[in-house]
């Protein structure tokens, strides 16, 4: 079993709509979660942490996190043609190790 | 605040030359991480430093591959000899090593091995 598990996609959504990716973990202990978006070519750049149940907005952005269920979501409202990247999850584990997931595709189609 | 430099961004080798690759981490962060991105396997952990000292190397896929950090501005990705199959994108990244910070990426390093 993978540390993180994302569902690979790729995601299309119409411009204006939600984009909602998942992001399942194994190690039950983790407290730190995050969300990079990756664009073509560039490297992975933060664009949410969360550290308790809940939701947090930020703009756009809503991560929500589930520790009981394992479970972290980013959600993107109003979704616009330059959100098409990969989303990466990442969770930081009890040893201070980051484990990132594969990543979901998103395109937002105009 | 400048963020993690990597240097070289793009390196061109032949097969058997020996690449090494630069990072200095954001000033004040004092853990730094080395991974390898790739379309087949996507990004995987090579090597973790906190306070310049190896934590988990598990991730470095042999031994021609070696990491140091000789102090808390600097480190290296040694390969050598390098083999095709070791042309990837290498990212560099740092963090705060306590209290759960979030990663902060450099550029990468583009690595072609003909």
């Amino acid at each position: 079993q993978k540390e993180v598990e994302q569902n690979s996609g790729p995601l299309s959504v119409p411009e204006g709509a939600i984009a909602s990716l998942n992001c399942t973990y194994s190690d039950r202990g983790s407290q730190s979660f995050f969300w990079y978006r990756q664009y073509s070519g560039k490297s992975p750049e933060l664009i949410m942490s969360i550290y308790s149940n809940g939701d947090k907005e930020d703009g756009r952005f809503t991560a929500q996190l589930n520790k009981a269920s394992q479970y972290v979501s980013l959600l993107i409202r109003d979704s616009q043609p330059s959100d098409s990247a990969t989303y990466l999850c990442a969770v930081r584990g009890t040893g201070n190790q980051f484990y990132f997931g594969t990543g979901t595709s998103l395109t937002v189609i105009p | 605040d400048a963020g993690v430099i990597q240097s070289p961004r793009h390196e061109v080798t032949e097969m058997g030359q020996e690449v090494t690759l630069r990072c200095k981490p954001i000033s004040g962060h004092n853990s730094l991480f080395w991974y390898r991105q790739t379309m087949m396997r996507g990004l995987e952990l090579l090597i973790y430093f906190n306070n310049n000292v190896p934590i988990d190397d598990s991730g470095m896929p042999e031994d021609r591959f070696s990491a140091k950090m000789p102090n808390a501005s600097f480190s290296t990705l040694k390969i050598q000899p390098s083999e095709p199959r070791d042309s990837a994108v290498y990212f560099c990244a740092s963090s705060l090593g306590s209290s759960g910070r979030a990663q902060f990426f450099g550029p990468g390093t583009r690595l072609t091995v003909l």
